[in-house]
């Protein structure tokens, strides 16, 4: 069956760095976008952007280019988000999920990244 | 960019009809999937373009789409369909996806 694991939470200090993983399963990496949606607490979902696995190009939201960095290694079926100069207001949930020409299906379970000095 | 505007509650008795309005400019010309989740739980879609339902979701559930108005229609509703509930279209102008801010469902 089709899973999407991501890695555990974080604590971060203001200006540092956090890089997320999204190891999938049970189909082929290279043939679905992997997309990545954050949630700050209470909030609403936001769409970061997507990676295409097969060919590693990005798309990313307005609100995270120049922060944001989303790469992939098709040997071990992962995706990774790399959030830079983190700020207090990064702190949420993060979600990679995967986008199957009909909607984002399948979802990670979620990465909380807590931002705190 | 483009805005999708949901109102953040709706409340429903059980067993009567919610319906979840996503407003957004010319939103009729776009496709909109909706987004269903509980709390602690991930999203999880339950109509897509438009109108189409994934296996497993009951078919309580239907969407529409025109002019500047989509809505989620959950008819019947249960204690378990309290969530809150998500639209999301892909903005052709920018090549970016956009969520609403979310609707609350309240099964009262």
């Amino acid at each position: 069956q089709v899973q999407l694991v991501q890695s555990g939470a974080e604590v971060k200090k203001p200006g540092a760095s956090v890089k997320v993983s999204c190891k999938t399963s049970g189909y082929s990496f290279t043939d679905y976008y992997t997309h990545w949606v954050r949630q700050a607490p209470g909030q609403g979902l936001e769409w970061m952007g997507w990676i295409n696995p097969d060919s590693g190009a990005t798309n990313y939201a307005q609100n995270f280019q120049g922060r944001v960095t989303m790469t992939r290694e098709t040997s071990i079926s992962t995706a990774y988000m790399e959030l830079r100069i983190l700020k207090s207001d990064d702190t949420a949930v993060y979600y990679c999920a995967r986008w199957d020409d009909t909607a984002l299906a399948y979802w990670g379970q979620g990465t909380l990244v807590t931002v705190s000095s | 960019s483009y805005v999708l505007i949901q109102s953040p509650s709706v409340s429903v008795a059980p067993g009567k009809t919610a319906r979840i309005p996503c407003g957004g400019n010319n939103i009729g010309d776009k496709s909109v999937h909706w987004y269903q989740q509980k709390a602690g739980q991930a999203p999880m879609v339950v109509i897509y373009y438009d109108e189409d339902r994934p296996s497993g979701i009951p078919e309580r559930f239907s969407g529409s789409n025109s002019g500047n108005t989509a809505t989620l229609t959950i008819s019947r509703v249960e204690d378990g369909d309290e969530a809150d509930y998500y639209c999301q279209v892909w903005d052709s102008s920018s090549d970016h996806w956009v969520f609403g801010g979310g609707t609350k469902l309240t099964v009262l």
